[in-house]
């Protein structure tokens, strides 16, 4: 089946700085979007993306969908406290069904 | 904010048992979903519903599995005769139909099979 890659696997910052996730995949798809998890919740929509080289911005977020449709970034500006949990990327595969990446684990040092 | 609503929180069964999971989707929601989470991993498509009917099913998604959407605001998931690798937390999801990849997650269940 497809894979998403994600990078990092984990990070571990500051309170203020900016945070870089991407998500990759060796096939195209049309729609990409990013959940963030926190412990013992359900993902939750952060960002949906539908067309190539879009870049959108949801309050400090901001996701691109890249140019060749095999990947997208998140990035997070001035993290909080609040903004730890972990990051998945997910695309729309056949129909309405979601796959999902492993992954970022995001950790903010008050 | 409308969301969706699932029971119970926490599950625990003994292999060899039916579990039924319940979910309330988002009430003008046509598209209802289950996925899985096996501790530490990634989010796994098991089962997608729309108009009474399953529209896609993964792998995963084998005859101990089950879906229903027994009245107006239900949506439930049966698992006939639970494993220990059932073990998981199950979360429902919805969507509209437009567009139906913006899904929206419940707070899931944890089925703890022993």
């Amino acid at each position: 089946g497809q894979q998403l890659n994600q990078s990092p696997q984990s990070m571990f910052i500051q309170e203020g700085e900016d945070v870089s996730m991407n998500c990759t995949s060796s096939s195209i798809f049309n729609t990409w979007l990013w959940y963030k998890q926190d412990p013992g919740e359900g993902p939750v929509l952060l960002i949906a993306l539908y067309k190539a080289g879009e870049l959108t911005s949801n309050g400090r977020l901001t996701a691109q969908f890249g140019i060749t449709r095999k990947d997208s970034f998140l990035n997070i500006s001035a993290s909080i406290p609040s903004d730890v949990g972990i990051y998945f990327c997910a695309v729309n595969n056949a129909g309405n069904m979601l796959t999902f990446g492993g992954g970022t684990r995001l950790m903010v040092k008050p | 904010e409308p969301e969706v609503t699932q029971t119970p929180s926490h599950q625990v069964t003994q292999m060899g048992q039916e579990v039924i999971l319940r979910c309330v989707p988002i009430s003008n929601h046509l598209y209802f979903y289950w996925y899985r989470q096996i501790l530490g991993q990634k989010v796994e498509f098991l089962v997608s519903f729309y108009n009474n009917e399953i529209s896609e099913k993964s792998e995963i998604f084998d005859d101990q599995f089950s879906v229903e959407r027994p009245d107006g605001s239900n949506f439930t998931l049966k698992i006939r005769s639970t494993k220990l690798e059932d073990s998981a937390m199950y979360f429902c999801a919805s969507s509209s139909p437009m567009p139906s990849y913006e899904q929206y997650f419940g707070p899931g269940t944890r089925l703890t099979v022993t």
